[in-house]
């Protein structure tokens, strides 16, 4: 049973359309953050985000934490190929030295 | 970019055989991390260390045994290769621990027949 759930597990759209991927848990994480894997590479930090429903923006990606610290969600405006990825949730527990990953949601932006 | 290293960045062994892979940092990051990645799995935890000779068991740790006698070299040893331990192993840096970014090597596509 996996921790941290991601949905959908896959994704395809077209260019410009919008998009949200979804993390969710039975459990409360003291912060969650967002990855982006392209194949063949290690995963990169996007965001993290700490306080029960903040909202952070990056650039065309806006990012929301759940106002129980349970649940996140990732929003992309206009997609674009570059944005063509895997995206991995991960959170960190309370007196936690470590995080647990999500099994991510691989998206595909066509052009 | 952060300075990590794996090595090697890919091998085929046998079943029965010892491997060991290498991270190396040049961040003088307090925390590493050793990771494997499997279809439909995302990341799991192996190992991780959060400073020289301290270090701690993960949520798939059997078979596997890590080692940390310098800051910047962080090692991880499959005892006995088995098919299961096939899998892309990636190593992390973090400067406090959870809650702060990790940074992540390029990864290790380990092949175990």
């Amino acid at each position: 049973t996996q921790l941290l759930e991601q949905s959908p597990q896959f994704l395809s759209i077209q260019e410009g359309e919008n998009l949200t991927v979804y993390c969710n848990s039975s459990s409360v994480f003291s912060s969650l953050q967002w990855y982006r894997q392209e194949p063949g590479e290690g995963p990169v930090l996007l965001v993290t985000v700490v306080t029960g429903g903040e909202v952070k923006k990056l650039k065309r990606l806006t990012f929301q934490f759940g106002d129980a610290r349970k649940d996140s969600s990732l929003h992309i405006t206009a997609a674009q190929p570059g944005d063509t990825g895997l995206y991995l949730c991960a959170g960190a527990r309370a007196g936690g030295q470590n995080f647990v990953f999500g099994p991510g949601t691989r998206l595909s932006v066509l052009p | 970019d952060a300075g990590i290293t794996q090595s090697p960045r890919h091998k085929v062994t046998e079943t029965g055989t010892p491997v060991t892979l290498r991270c190396h940092q040049t961040e003088n990051h307090r925390y590493m991390y050793w990771y494997r990645q499997d279809p439909g799995h995302g990341l799991r935890l192996i190992h991780y260390s959060y400073g020289v000779k301290d270090t701690d068991k993960g949520e798939v740790s059997d078979g596997y045994s890590v080692s940390r006698s310098k800051t910047e070299d962080f090692l991880l040893t499959l005892e006995s290769a088995t098919s299961s331990q096939t899998s892309v192993y990636f190593c992390a840096i973090s400067f406090t621990g959870a809650g702060e970014t990790q940074y992540f090597g390029p990864g290790t596509r380990l092949l175990v027949l």
